[in-house]
């Protein structure tokens, strides 16, 4: 099976910008997640969608947002972006569908410079 | 707030030597996972535990779930520098709060020296 795949690898863009990043699980896999990862943060949940619906969300402004696909590929999309943002952004999938999520599988992630 | 503390941040080790990793919550797990994570890329998966007591080995790793089911640890024996990078633990927490959401650790950065 083709594991989790992210487009694009890699995005600059300045202040006050938005960005969309897209995010394919792997095959079967209905729950997508995003994180966000930085140095000093480390790896921070954003928010998680099962069949077409965010079930969960962290604790991030509404600058960042998200969908998903009745095919279960996922975009996110961060508006007005600031430096702050900058960071690696990591789509995870998995075959879980109730709440015990036992295991997560990570695409290589979207590097986003904002300048 | 569910916090996962992991412990050491940084190790520096020579070849042959052995290490273990710590991560401690103050929560229970409904199961942790363990992951490596190489520069730019995507943490992969190493292990996942579910029951409290649980010891998986995988070649030289070694996992532990504490039997409360607040802690672990990965421990290596004889490393390598192909074992060098980041090691991440990560926690999920049961509850209908947390659909698809991994609590991770700060992170252990492990740099093995020829």
């Amino acid at each position: 099976k083709a594991g989790v795949t992210q487009t694009p690898r890699y995005l600059i863009k300045t202040r006050g910008q938005q960005v969309t990043l897209s995010c394919s699980p792997i095959s079967g896999h209905r729950s997508v997640s995003w994180y966000q990862q930085t140095p000093g943060q480390g790896l921070q949940f954003l928010f998680e969608y099962f069949s077409e619906t965010q079930r969960n969300k962290g604790n991030f402004p509404g600058r960042f947002s998200g969908r998903q696909f009745s095919n279960s590929r996922s975009e996110m999309n961060v508006s007005t972006l600031e430096l702050g943002d900058s960071a690696l952004y990591l789509c995870a999938s998995s075959s879980q569908t109730g709440s015990s999520l036992k295991e997560q599988f990570f695409g290589p992630g979207t590097r986003l410079t904002v300048l | 707030t569910q916090l996962l503390e992991q412990s050491p941040q940084f190790l520096s080790i020579q070849e042959g030597e052995n290490l273990t990793v710590y991560c401690n919550s103050s929560s229970v797990f409904s199961s942790l996972q363990w992951y490596r994570q190489e520069p730019g890329e995507g943490p992969v998966l190493l292990v996942t535990v579910v029951t409290g007591g649980e010891v998986k080995k995988l070649k030289r790793l070694t996992f532990q779930f504490g039997d409360a089911r607040k802690d672990s640890s990965l421990h290596i024996t004889a490393a390598q520098p192909g074992d060098t990078g980041l090691y991440l633990c990560a926690g999920a927490y049961a509850g209908g709060t947390s659909y698809g959401k991994l609590t991770f650790g700060q992170g252990t950065i492990l740099t093995v020296h020829p």
